[in-house]
């Protein structure tokens, strides 16, 4: 079973849309969770940590639920610049190294 | 902010010659850096993590004799793909960490598209 998760989709929606993305990992001693974006073949960058407690920046609403091992994205209001891949990213306690999900691909269209 | 230079973003190679990548952080020290290698349609799949000054630690399945890493200072690493052949051809990315930012810490290269023919 890989370690993190993620609906590949490709999710298509109309700009305006909300969409959510999900992610589920594997090691319950996983303490660092974030969410990256990866535009075509460039590197990830970092689109926001995840928090227990739920946190948002603008657009974005990021969700972690410990007990199931569960991870979420949500955009509101979708912008065409939003169309990228994103990456469900997973750090455990023992290491540094990060473990990405295979992405889940949006494309925003008018 | 922190920058990785990654060099070169693209590579076409022959059938069994060496191919080295190279990762420089610019202005901070990069005191481990993860080499990732990406294939199509996939996710980044770590390959090692090298700490300066010390041996690369390779995850399962990773040749260390056909990946070499160095990670001879704190801000240089370099990733020699040897002897390659058309099933390396890959999508290569560093990754450094800057052990003073905690979780912001991880700068990613921009890649090395590597394509052995």
């Amino acid at each position: 079973r890989k370690e993190v998760e993620q609906d590949p989709g490709p999710f298509n929606v109309p700009e305006g849309a909300t969409v959510a993305f999900n992610c589920t990992y594997s090691n319950s001693a996983s303490q660092s969770f974030f969410w990256y974006r990866q535009d075509c073949r460039k590197e990830p960058k970092l689109l926001m940590s995840v928090y227990s407690s739920g946190n948002e920046d603008g657009r974005f609403t990021a969700q972690l639920n410990r007990a199931s091992q569960y991870i979420s994205l949500l955009i509101r209001d979708s912008k065409l610049s939003d169309s990228a891949t994103y990456l469900c990213v997973v750090k455990s306690n023992s290491g540094y190294a990060l473990n990405f999900g295979k992405g889940t691909s949006l494309l925003v269209t008018p | 902010g922190a920058v990785v230079s990654q060099h070169p973003s693209r590579v076409i190679c022959k059938s069994g010659t060496s191919v080295k990548i190279e990762c420089r952080s610019l202005d901070f020290q990069a005191t481990t850096m993860f080499w990732y290698r990406q294939f199509p349609k996939q996710s980044l799949m770590l390959m090692a993590t090298s700490n300066e000054g010390s041996k690369a630690t390779y995850e399962q399945g990773v040749e260390k004799d056909k990946f070499l890493i160095n990670h001879a200072s704190l801000t240089l690493s370099t990733l020699t793909v040897t002897s390659a052949h058309p099933e390396d051809s890959s999508f290569y990315i560093c990754s450094a960490r800057d052990s003073g930012q905690g979780n912001y810490g991880y700068t990613f290269g921009s890649g090395t598209r590597l394509t052995v023919v």
